[in-house]
């Protein structure tokens, strides 16, 4: 079936402007994850979802950094005023609840975000 | 959030057993021990978890300490394909709080 899928595979922006990351989950998965990643760095967390609310935002480096889900399944990563240290590779997983456990997240392969 | 401590580094020669360690002394009772791998431009992917007991599946074995502060992934025969970043993550299901915190793993490096 269908994994995570991410749109756009690459973005390039200019600093100061707005920009939009989507993230189709696996059909049915109701935990949502998001995270950034720099060159030689593992992934860090931003902020996971259970349905449409978020669970923990803990990882959101500030306000310029917001995220929604607002129907439970896709879910997109919003970014305003960006600055050229937000440059990273924007990584989104999905899990699902498997009695009262979650299963393992499956990740998609990313959206590029280069602020130039 | 409890930590784990890997080798930035490890090399293997292909069709060889390759053990890689993870220690985690500050583990709690409720901390699951997930191993993900990351190939070259590729998001992460499931490798193993386990709590307690040593576990397989169809990619690699977990083994883990009797005191729960350490782990070892073993892939029996490394191959070409598994050269990648692979992270050691403890999971709390405490409270809902289901985030992975990756650090920054071990690179595998296969050997033809």
């Amino acid at each position: 079936g269908a994994g995570v899928s991410q749109t756009p595979s690459n973005k390039v922006t200019e600093k100061g402007k707005y920009v939009e990351l989507r993230c189709d989950p696996i059909s049915g998965h109701t935990a949502l994850y998001w995270y950034r990643q720099s060159l030689g760095q593992g992934p860090e967390f931003l902020i996971y979802f259970q349905g449409t609310g978020a669970a923990d935002d803990s990882g959101l480096p500030n306000d310029r950094f917001f995220a929604v889900r607002p129907e439970g399944s896709v879910s997109t990563l919003k970014i305003q005023r960006t600055e050229r240290g937000d440059s990273a590779v924007y990584l989104c997983a999905s899990s699902n609840l498997r009695g009262s456990k979650y299963t393992e997240a499956f990740f998609g392969q990313g959206t590029r975000l280069t602020v130039v | 959030d409890a930590k784990t401590t890997q080798p930035n580094s490890m090399e293997s020669n292909e069709e060889e057993p390759v053990h890689l360690p993870c220690n985690h002394s500050t583990i709690s009772g409720t901390d699951y021990i997930h191993w993900y791998r990351q190939l070259p431009s590729q998001g992460p992917e499931y490798v193993i978890h386990g709590l307690t007991s040593n576990v397989n599946n169809r990619m690699a074995s977990l083994a883990i300490a009797e005191d729960r502060k350490s782990s070892t992934l073993i892939l029996h025969r490394a191959t070409l394909r598994d050269a990648a970043v692979y992270y050691c993550i403890l999971r709390d299901t405490i409270g809902g709080t289901y985030k992975y915190i990756f650090g920054t793993g071990t690179r595998l490096k296969v050997l033809a």
